[in-house]
């Protein structure tokens, strides 16, 4: 099956500082990559939709000033949580959709938890 | 707006035993429906997924039940094993948009010796 990385699996930082996750998909390009936020015991949330060469769209009340998406290339989204704060501590999972828009599948990252101190 | 209702929020099943999880929609839109499977501190494996023209779809132990009319699907695994235990997620989401997902509140299952 198709294989989504994410890096690092965790970190910790101090508040106020920037954190840059990484999301590959290692054996299928990946047009649109999703990223979610999770916290304990709770659903997904997704916070935005990434497509390769062009700006992420955002979901309602998720700042994209705060949460940066880049999406360089087929297999490489990033998210960078800038001048993070505790409140931005939580479980951060990436999802690639595999082939084309008649294809819905999307496979997941392993996630990052994110502990902003 | 939540336009995916799952149920029960958890759920404890005998080994061996047939472990049910039910999910709703509003969205008669919607066109896919997978559910996936989420161990403690892990990302959401794709554990199967139907379409609306069948009503049925098994793959190994797990079954997936899909009711067009009433707007609901739901998930039966077989002969529950304790490695089963996990939270399970219904989604639903539309072809030809942004293939966004919407989930289910999600289900947590025991399977007990």
């Amino acid at each position: 099956g198709a294989v989504v990385s994410q890096h690092p699996s965790r970190v910790i930082c101090k508040s106020g500082t920037s954190v840059k996750i990484e999301c590959r998909s290692l054996d299928f390009q990946a047009t649109t990559m999703f990223w979610y936020r999770q916290f304990p015991k709770q659903s997904l949330m997704l916070m935005a939709t990434s497509n390769e060469g062009s700006k992420a769209t955002y979901e309602q009340g998720v700042e994209k000033d705060k949460f940066l998406i880049n999406h360089a290339s087929l297999t490489l989204s990033t998210l960078t949580v800038t001048s993070a704060h505790p409140e931005d501590s939580s479980f951060y999972i990436c999802s690639a959709r595999a082939g084309d828009g008649g294809i819905e599948t999307q496979y997941f990252g392993p996630g990052t938890r994110l502990l902003v101190l | 707006q939540q336009q995916v209702k799952q149920s029960p929020q958890s759920l404890i099943v005998q080994k061996g035993g047939i472990s049910i999880i039910n999910c709703a929609y509003e969205n008669t839109a919607f066109d896919y429906f997978p559910w996936y499977q989420q161990f403690p501190g892990k990302g959401p494996a794709l554990l199967i997924a139907i379409r609306p023209d069948v009503s049925e779809k098994k793959e190994g132990r797990f079954t997936i039940s899909f009711n067009k009319s009433a707007k609901q699907f739901s998930l039966h695994i077989m002969d529950s094993q304790p490695g089963d235990s996990a939270t399970y997620f219904c989604a639903a989401s539309i072809t030809g948009t942004a293939s966004k997902l919407t989930f289910g509140t999600g289900t947590r299952l025991q399977v007990t010796l």
